[in-house]
């Protein structure tokens, strides 16, 4: 089945380390993006890419990087600089105008991946 | 800046009923919205995306409308059953911006 698959769903690591998060979909979409979620609110954009080897910043970039090398995967690393980085992080992804969609199309999410600095 | 904001926070109704979940947006040049559903630890499920050039999309017991000269779009979940209990998130893609504002969200509990 097609989808999107995000990994691990829980990850701890001690403060000071940069970890990174797995996103990657078999669904032949262009664009992908990076959510942070925090309790009770709704999602910010982290980081979003629409070709391979480009990615623009979101409303709350600091503290994170990521890569596109391959259209099927877009890996986030949360760097040490990131003050509060315990949250829920959701990938998605969606075709853009022009692969197959009139309009931008439905997101389709990862199931997210639960971080927790201590 | 574009804020989305959703009313209620949180609603509990018996089932049975009809409801209506409200979306409010500050900038009304968007290219559409979408309704998103949550279930508690989980990924959002796309529920229905109305194009800026629609005015309602419809599936199975959702209707989702839109206005946007008013920065409006309402939710409407018919005869609810306990399986739609979630919470229901809105979200919208802004002109010139090829990514999602999201509000945040409303938790719908249905009671059996």
């Amino acid at each position: 089945d097609g989808g999107i698959t995000q990994s691990p769903k829980y990850l701890f690591r001690k403060e000071g380390q940069n970890v990174t998060l797995s996103c990657e979909q078999n669904l032949n979409h262009d664009a992908m993006y990076w959510y942070r979620q925090d309790p009770g609110q709704g999602l910010r954009l982290i980081y979003y890419s629409q070709i391979v080897n480009d990615f623009q910043k979101g409303d709350i970039a600091e503290g994170y990087s990521v890569s596109r090398e391959k259209k099927e995967s877009f890996p986030l690393t949360v760097t040490s600089a990131q003050k509060n980085p315990t949250a829920f992080y959701l990938c998605a992804s969606s075709l853009l105008p022009g692969q197959g969609a009139t309009s931008f199309s439905p997101l389709h999410f990862g199931n997210g991946t639960r971080l927790t600095v201590t | 800046k574009q804020e989305v904001t959703q009313i209620p926070a949180a609603l509990s109704v018996p089932e049975g009923e009809n409801l209506v979940l409200n979306c409010s947006f500050t900038d009304s040049a968007i290219y559409n919205l979408q309704w998103f559903r949550q279930d508690p630890g989980k990924g959002l499920t796309s529920l229905l995306l109305i194009q800026s050039s629609q005015r309602e999309q419809t599936s199975g017991r959702l209707n989702a409308s839109l206005d946007k000269s008013s920065g409006r779009s309402t939710l409407y979940i018919a005869a609810s059953q306990p399986g739609d209990s979630a919470t229901y998130l809105c979200a919208v893609t802004r002109s010139g911006r090829r990514a999602l504002t999201f509000g945040s969200g409303t938790r719908l509990q249905v009671q059996p």
